[in-house]
């Protein structure tokens, strides 16, 4: 089974600073991997998720991630971070076609300050 | 367009009660599923329902049970809760792809005391 390990709990940034969010996994064959954002007091929405094909992910919001094999990581990246991006942001995979085998990891606080 | 609805938004028990967590979605997807978040911990799935009329364990069912009434509505029940029950629990939907992405409710916060 996959696990996911999200190496900051908690990133405090500033307004229009740029933020990267770590998100490593166990090694696999193949992988499929996912970024969801939970806003206060709402459900988890996808932000981006990479299936295969370009290593370099766009997703919403201005929000991309990059997918390296070798470091069997998945890092999440924004050059210019909003108040409004102030949410928890959870790294998840799989390592089948499965929905039902999405790991999730325990989450990063992002708080973006004025 | 509603999505992934879930009722109550907010419950306390005692221990030793029993409670349902009802869910519904209005996408047509075939799977749904139950997780409980805890500090932490990420999500943790509880069951999951491939389709309609199948279900099955997922990481943590202990504790409970689940019923796919039909193919919008999943439901999951604590028949005795327990303190280790405070949780917030989730509802998705999704295909039973990995290209689907999941579609959550707003959650149920539940305190057992």
């Amino acid at each position: 089974a996959q696990s996911v390990t999200q190496l900051d709990s908690q990133v405090p940034v500033f307004e229009e600073a740029p933020v990267e969010l770590r998100c490593n996994y166990s090694s696999s064959v193949s992988v499929y991997l996912f970024w969801y954002v939970q806003y206060p007091n709402q459900g988890l929405q996808l932000l981006l998720k990479y299936l295969s094909g370009s290593t370099l992910v766009k997703g919403i919001n201005g929000f991309e991630a990059e997918f390296n094999k070798s470091q069997t990581s998945f890092h999440l990246r924004k050059p210019s971070v909003h108040i409004s991006d102030t949410a928890e942001y959870f790294c998840a995979v799989s390592d089948s076609g499965s929905a039902r085998q999405l790991t999730f990891g325990s989450g990063t606080q992002l708080t973006v300050l004025p | 367009n509603a999505g992934v609805t879930q009722t109550p938004k907010f419950q306390v028990l005692k221990t030793g009660q029993s409670m349902t967590l009802q869910c519904a979605q209005d996408m047509n997807h075939n799977s749904m599923y139950w997780y409980r978040q805890d500090p932490g911990m990420g999500l943790r799935l509880i069951y999951y329902s491939a389709s309609e009329g199948t279900t099955d364990k997922g990481e943590v069912p202990n504790g409970y049970n689940v019923s796919r009434l039909n193919k919008r509505e999943f439901s999951l029940r604590l028949e005795s809760a327990a303190p280790s029950q405070t949780s917030v629990y989730f509802c998705a939907s999704s295909e039973w792809t990995v290209n689907s992405p999941l579609h959550f409710g707003n959650g149920t916060r539940l305190t057992v005391t």
